[in-house]
């Protein structure tokens, strides 16, 4: 069985200092696990993708996350916010075969000017 | 960059009612899906389907739903009979022809339906 747990429903961050965004999961199989951003009234763009390759995957906007299989947890890292980064951040674990997804519950994250 | 697009974006319709939403998928992928996000909760799977047929769906796909691909550049997902529990944002999603585990989704921008 696989699930995903977001630790955080809510991050707040002033612009230009850290952001991590916490995330842990469960899988029978050898995970696949991204992150997808949802800004406000729009779809879900992937951020990153971990698929058993480096652990330490590099996305898109200057977002990492680091795959760590004795702690089961993917978390998602920014060195500096930007106003443009607040929006809803979902942490999503594949099964084998890809066919379905497990999205965790999301966390918000604000950015304060 | 190649995208998914759904229509229409913003759909209201009486509860009974039938409903078909739409969504092109990009060209070169092979698999589909919808998802279903109820506002303020999580972002539900519904289904996938490759190669003409259902591959998975989950305990929210009842017999009430169905899924299509009527001539190969359009997927759709019917709800037969509309219920106010139905109101949500649904996604359609495609992936590389080598699966989603590899490549991901690339996600449509959504379609709200509203039942009244």
């Amino acid at each position: 069985a696989q699930s995903v747990t977001q630790l955080d429903s809510h991050v707040s961050v002033s612009e230009g200092t850290p952001v991590l965004l916490r995330c842990n999961y469960s899988s029978s199989y050898s995970p696949s696990l991204f992150w997808y951003v949802q800004h406000p009234n729009k779809g879900l763009q992937l951020l990153l993708k971990y698929t058993s390759a480096a652990t330490l995957v590099k996305g898109i906007n200057g977002f990492e996350a680091e795959f760590k299989k004795s702690e089961t947890s993917f978390h998602l890292t920014k060195p500096s916010a930007h106003m443009s980064d607040a929006a809803e951040y979902f942490c999503v674990v594949s099964n084998t075969g890809g066919f379905k997804t497990i999205f965790g519950a999301g966390t918000r994250l604000f950015v304060k000017a | 960059e190649p995208e998914v697009t759904q229509t229409p974006s913003h759909q209201v319709t009486q509860m009974g009612q039938e409903v078909i939403l739409r969504c092109v998928p990009i060209s070169n992928h092979l698999y589909f899906y919808w998802y279903r996000q109820i506002l303020g909760q999580k972002v539900e799977f519904l289904v996938s389907f490759y190669n003409n047929e259902i591959s998975e769906k989950s305990e929210i796909f009842d017999d009430q739903f169905s899924v299509e691909r009527p001539d190969g550049s359009n997927f759709t997902l019917k709800i037969r009979s509309t219920k106010l529990e139905d109101s949500a944002m649904y996604f359609c999603a495609s992936s590389e022809p080598t699966g989603a585990r590899n490549y991901g989704y690339t996600f449509g921008s959504g379609t709200r339906l509203t039942v009244v």
